[in-house]
């Protein structure tokens, strides 16, 4: 397997403007998790997934960002409008269960001018 | 708010020394500890999964101890390689919430 894939790697919006982000997890794994890395903050978690179901989006920071998991190969973290302070980078990871290792993507780096 | 922290927030060692962080966590309804590895421009990638009370992993030179009791784990790197140069992070989670806090992590720079 070629591990999670996020796409894209970088993107540089302006604000106002939407953005998607993508994510294909690990083929088998039963759980996706969307997380956001910010200087301030660290690591931590937006939402999360089991078998296509959100669990937990607590984490989400207002009602601008959204998340979707129409399948089990395919994840989306949406942001509309979208401003600044969302420049971070966001990773996705998946895993075989809630307390297993989690495998994580390359990360998005994204830049809000 | 469950409150993970790592020290010390960064550390500088040389090649061949060894050396070893902390990891604390509350200590009530403990349910997983996770230690990664994150090297700069790359993803964290796992280290450790760790579940019961006087857990002990091993991966090469690197180990990781648990007390749920007392909320602390240690990381040891024995014989430091500039290769070990990394960010670790602990993650922890619990009963309740059933989803990994991170800590800061720990920055580790091995100079040769």
């Amino acid at each position: 397997d070629a591990g999670v894939i996020q796409s894209p790697r970088h993107e540089v919006t302006e604000m106002g403007q939407e953005v998607t982000l993508r994510c294909k997890p690990i083929s088998g794994h039963d759980y996706l998790f969307w997380y956001r890395q910010t200087m301030m903050r660290g690591l931590e978690l937006l939402i999360y997934f089991n078998n296509n179901v959100p669990i937990d989006d607590s984490g989400m920071p207002e009602d601008r960002f959204s998340a979707k998991m129409p399948n089990a190969s395919f994840s989306t973290l949406k942001i509309q409008p979208s401003e600044p302070r969302d420049s971070a980078v966001y990773f996705c990871a998946s895993s075989l269960g809630v307390v297993t290792e989690a495998f994580f993507g390359q990360g998005t780096r994204l830049t809000v001018v | 708010i469950l409150n993970v922290e790592q020290s010390p927030q960064s550390l500088h060692v040389q090649e061949g020394d060894s050396t070893n962080f902390t990891c604390s966590f509350p200590s009530s309804n403990f349910y997983a500890l996770h230690w990664y590895r994150w090297e700069t421009a790359k993803s964290p990638e796992a280290l450790f999964v760790m579940t019961l009370n006087g857990d002990e992993k091993k991966k090469g030179r690197i180990s990781a101890t648990l007390n749920t009791k007392e909320g602390y784990s240690y990381l040891y790197i024995k014989g430091s390689q500039p290769e070990d140069s990394a960010t670790y992070l602990c993650a922890f989670m619990n009963t309740g919430f059933q989803k990994l806090v991170f800590g800061t992590g720990t920055r580790l720079l091995v100079s040769p």
